[in-house]
């Protein structure tokens, strides 16, 4: 089956440093996305991986680990404005849809 | 520039009223167009999707249709909505400028059945 699981809230300090965690399972993998969506907005693209490793991009870096099924959005010098849900989505190669998680609702606290 | 443009971005009906949501995008063509919803809290979930003109896909048999009359344009209808019809609306496309590795989504539109 299908399945993506990431942890439904976290909480962490501004200044700091924080990992949002996703493991999915999929019949057919061709991508994984982050994506950032601040409470009644719509969701913003932040990294596509299709390649094991570590893409970076800015304060934000995504790794990829397709044999464990796994991947994690690292956020560095978190800033109030990150506070935000974190959505994790991969890609089905059979018929090309985004499977979506929950989310993950960061809060930052001063 | 590819952009997309969804409206309304509020919208509040009573029960048993028809629905028009219109997604129109921009900067590009023959693009593969997605209507989610998204419940509070929850993730995103694919209610149709089209490849083309009066291509539609249904993923979830419910009180909602979508129709493509134009390249780049996507409707979603209900000829009598439910409450539990309410919930946030988001239409979105994948840019093949880029490898269709980056999705767009359009404002969202917030729709509370009553």
């Amino acid at each position: 089956g299908q399945n993506i699981d990431q942890p439904t809230e976290m909480t962490a300090t501004e200044g700091a440093i924080v990992q949002i965690n996703c493991t999915y399972q999929t019949s057919g993998f061709n991508g994984l996305f982050w994506y950032q969506q601040h409470a009644g907005e719509a969701p913003t693209f932040l990294s596509y991986n299709v390649l094991d490793g570590l893409e970076e991009k800015g304060r934000f870096s995504s790794f990829l680990s397709r044999s464990k099924g796994y991947s994690y959005l690292l956020l560095k010098e978190l800033q109030m404005k990150d506070s935000a849900s974190y959505l994790c989505a991969v890609r089905d190669r059979s018929n090309y849809q985004l499977i979506w998680g929950a989310g993950t609702k960061l809060i930052i606290k001063p | 520039s590819q952009t997309i443009h969804q409206w309304p971005a509020t919208l509040v009906q009573p029960v048993g009223s028809p629905l028009s949501l219109e997604c129109t995008v921009e900067g590009t063509s023959n693009p593969n167009l997605y209507w989610y919803r998204q419940a509070a809290g929850r993730g995103l979930q694919l209610l149709f999707y089209s490849v083309g003109i009066g291509q539609i896909s249904s993923e979830v048999p419910q009180n909602l249709s979508a129709s493509r009359p134009q390249d780049r344009q996507f409707i979603l209808s209900s000829k009598k909505l439910l409450l539990s019809d309410s919930g946030f609306y988001l239409c979105a496309f994948f840019s093949r400028d880029r490898g269709e590795t980056e999705a767009f989504f359009g404002q969202g539109t917030r729709l509370t059945v009553v």
